[in-house]
């Protein structure tokens, strides 16, 4: 079965820090995607990035980092320098099609970043 | 850029009564989803939708549940006889031949 776990809940910064948040995942499958959405105040879900199995590069998009490792089945995404807008929820999710599961999103708890001005 | 639309924003029921969420998924995509999140929680796969008909159902998605394409355009996803516990945010998605699901904004719906 599929599990995400963000075992952080709440992570309070100031502005212009640097902040790390932590996903762990569980896949029976071999060919998978990994995923980082921003859920804002105002609700919706907006897609960060996607992140293939066989892909282990990290990626640097602006602030954004992800670290991708396999090894220790985490996909962790790094904010630098941290601003009041990045204030949000952010979920981890994966995807596979183990079972034919039609590649249904798993999410994790989510992790809400505060970033005080 | 084109996005996931949905309607309406705010929905707000009595207990027991039928509910209709829409979306119009993006418009060359071709897999479909509905989740749901209750208020502070995490979000839930609902249903998949491929082909004019069901790929795979949560144990969530009960018998009061039920999904629909009418047209070539919109998705709609119906309760039937609403409970208290139906209250969340839902979220309709799609995706095409990639694998990244894009949301809509999500219908708020509130069950009295």
């Amino acid at each position: 079965a599929q599990k995400v776990t963000q075992a952080q809940t709440e992570i309070s910064v100031v502005e212009k820090e640097d902040v790390t948040l932590d996903c762990v995942y569980e896949t029976r499958d071999t060919t998978y995607y990994l995923f980082w959405y921003k859920q804002p105040p105002s609700g919706e879900l907006v897609f960060l990035i996607r992140r293939n199995s066989f892909d282990e590069q990290n990626e640097i998009s602006g602030r954004y980092s992800w670290n991708f490792q396999k090894s220790t089945s985490s996909f962790n995404f790094t904010i630098t320098a941290s601003q009041v807008v990045d204030s949000a929820v952010y979920f981890c999710a994966l995807s596979d099609a183990y079972g034919f599961n039609d590649y249904k999103l798993s999410f994790g708890a989510g992790t809400t970043v505060t970033v005080r001005a | 850029e084109p996005e996931v639309t949905q309607t309406p924003s705010h929905q707000v029921t009595q207990m027991g009564q039928e509910v209709i969420l829409r979306c119009v998924p993006i418009s060359n995509h071709l897999y479909f989803y509905w989740y749901r999140q209750i208020l502070g929680q995490k979000v839930e796969f609902l249903v998949s939708f491929y082909n004019n008909e069901i790929s795979e159902k949560s144990e969530i998605f009960d018998d009061q549940f039920s999904v629909e394409r009418p047209d070539g355009s919109n998705f709609t996803l119906k309760i039937r006889s609403t409970k208290l516990e139906d209250s969340a945010m839902y979220f309709c998605a799609s995706r095409g031949a990639t694998q990244t699901q894009y949301f809509g904004p999500g219908t708020r719906l509130l069950v009295l």
